[in-house]
C-alpha cells in the first residue's frame, strides 16, 4: 500500500461547479498535511495547509480526518484558472515528505 | 525575493554521458531537497539534505545517481553514466524545517532527456 494515495482522477466539471478530492495517508503517526497545486509543466506550489480543525482560504476548504487517516480538499465556484493537478502531501515528523501522485482537474467553460 | 534557482532548465544529452543538475536554494533555508517526477512513477523524492548534510539518501535508484551539498547556497545532482530512463523533470526545493515539516519551494525545475 502506498503511504499516501490519491484518485488520479481526472475529474472534468463546469465552471461554477463544486468538486472534491480525498486523499488516504498510512502512517497514523503523521503530523502535518498539506495541498499542493501543480500547473502542466510547472513546479508544485502550496496551496493550503491542513489544520485538525479545518481550513477555509476562499473557495478552498481543507478537512482533516484523524481517525479514517484522511484529507480532503473542497473547491467551490470551480474556475477556468483551478485546472490543474492537486498534490496531497503527508509529513510524518522530521524531514520526510510524503507527495502522493496527484489528482487532475479539468474545469470547463 | 528570488526563489529556488535551477540550472539548467533543458538538457538533452546522450546515453552514457554525465549529466550535472544545479540548484541554489532560498537563502536562509536549512533543507534541500532533489526530486524526480516521471508520468509513470509521479514525484519521487531522491535525497534531502539538512544544513548542507544528507539524511536520507534512500530514493536515489543507482550508484550513477550522486548529490552534493558544499555550501548552503549550493548543491548539485549528478548522473554518471546517463541512461534513458533518467529521462524525467528534476525539481530542487528547500525550505526552513523546524521539524514539522514546512513549506517546501520548488525551483522551476529541470527537464532530462537522454537519447
Amino acid at each position: 500500500r502506498k503511504e499516501v494515495e490519491q484518485d488520479p482522477g481526472p475529474f472534468n466539471v463546469p465552471e461554477g461547479a463544486t468538486v472534491a478530492f480525498n486523499c488516504t495517508y498510512s502512517n497514523s503517526a503523521s503530523q502535518s498535511f498539506f495541498w499542493y497545486r501543480q500547473d502542466c509543466r510547472k513546479e508544485p506550489k502550496l496551496l493550503m495547509s491542513v489544520y485538525s480543525s479545518g481550513n477555509e482560504d476562499g473557495r478552498f476548504t481543507a478537512q482533516l480526518n484523524r481517525a479514517s487517516q484522511y484529507i480532503s480538499l473542497l473547491i467551490r465556484d470551480s474556475k477556468l484558472s483551478d485546472s490543474a493537478t492537486y498534490l496531497c502531501v503527508v509529513n510524518s515528523g522530521g524531514f520526510k515528505t510524503i507527495f502522493g501522485a496527484g489528482t487532475r482537474l479539468f474545469v470547463k467553460a | 525575493d528570488a526563489g529556488v534557482i535551477q540550472s539548467p532548465r533543458h538538457e538533452v544529452t546522450e546515453m552514457g554521458q554525465e549529466v550535472t543538475l544545479r540548484c541554489k536554494p532560498i537563502s536562509g533555508h536549512n533543507s534541500l531537497f532533489w526530486y524526480r517526477q516521471t508520468m509513470m512513477r509521479g514525484l519521487e523524492l531522491l535525497i534531502y539534505f539538512n544544513n548542507n548534510v544528507p539524511i536520507d539518501d534512500s530514493g536515489m535508484p543507482e550508484d550513477r545517481f550522486s548529490a552534493k551539498m558544499p555550501n548552503a547556497s549550493f548543491s548539485t545532482l549528478k548522473i554518471q553514466p546517463s541512461e534513458p530512463r533518467d529521462s524525467a523533470v528534476y525539481f530542487c526545493a528547500s525550505s526552513s524545517l523546524s521539524g514539522r515539516g514546512d513549506t517546501q519551494y520548488f525551483g522551476p525545475g529541470t527537464r532530462l532527456t537522454v537519447l
